[in-house]
């Protein structure tokens, strides 16, 4: 299967400042690669599809780049709403796979 | 509007069989690069990838898992259920169903989940 490997497990960061999660897979998954962000005690939501697609109703400050085997979500301006746990997950091989997350945290 | 909902006990007993029931609305799974994936978060841990069902009743499941799940759907109802047999104790955690719209990789089919259902805690313990 593909491990996918997130970096790092914990970042903290001050409100306003810009916040860059990385994510590794151990093999080509082409783009199909997306990210999500969960709350504590709810589902995920879907911020990022094909690497760098922003899902319907996802702020511009989410952006999302890479390709093949490194990834990265970039939190433009980070917004109190924005600390939580982010996955990545790849859907190009079976099983699809997800990162162990990255909780973003107010420093 | 899409949404979606699990429904089951929320407490089984080791060995027994855990049905899940995902009911959803706003899409169609006869819709053509349609599915309906199942996804599972023990307590504290990450997401892992349980089964997908197709608009054209093809099925995917984890490898790992594939001898204790079925995937089904219940067209009648919009329901796509979830079976998972002989319940551990390390198979608590909140259990979610997600719609999930396909495209064509040039080998199978493949997609991310672009709507998820609240979850379902289910745990398991005599």
């Amino acid at each position: 299967e593909v491990v996918m490997t997130q970096s790092p497990a914990t970042l903290s960061v001050s409100p306003g400042e810009r916040a860059t999660l990385s994510c590794w897979a151990s093999q080509s998954v082409n783009s199909y690669l997306a990210w999500y962000q969960q709350k504590p005690g709810q589902a995920p939501r879907l911020l990022i599809s094909g690497a760098s697609t922003r899902a319907t109703g996802i702020p511009a400050r989410f952006s999302g780049s890479g390709s093949g085997t490194e990834f990265t979500l970039t939190i433009s301006s980070l917004q109190s709403e924005d600390f939580a746990v982010y996955y990545c997950h790849q859907y190009n091989n079976w099983p699809q796979t997800f990162g162990q997350g990255t909780k973003v945290e107010i420093k | 509007q899409i949404a979606l909902k699990e429904s089951g006990p929320t407490l089984v007993k080791p060995t027994q069989t855990l049905t899940l029931t995902c009911t959803f609305s706003g899409f169609s799974l006869s819709t053509s690069e349609v599915g309906v994936g199942w996804f599972r978060q023990p307590p504290g841990e990450a997401l892992e990838w349980l089964a997908l069902f197709y608009w054209d009743d093809d099925k995917r499941y984890n490898p790992y898992l594939k001898s204790r799940l079925t995937i089904a759907r219940d067209t009648s109802k919009d329901q796509v259920v979830l079976t998972m047999t002989n319940m551990d104790p390390v198979d608590t955690a909140t259990y979610y169903c997600a719609h999930t719209p396909l495209v064509y990789s040039g080998s199978y089919y493949v997609g991310y989940s672009q709507h998820w259902g609240q979850g379902a805690l289910v745990t398991v313990s005599s």
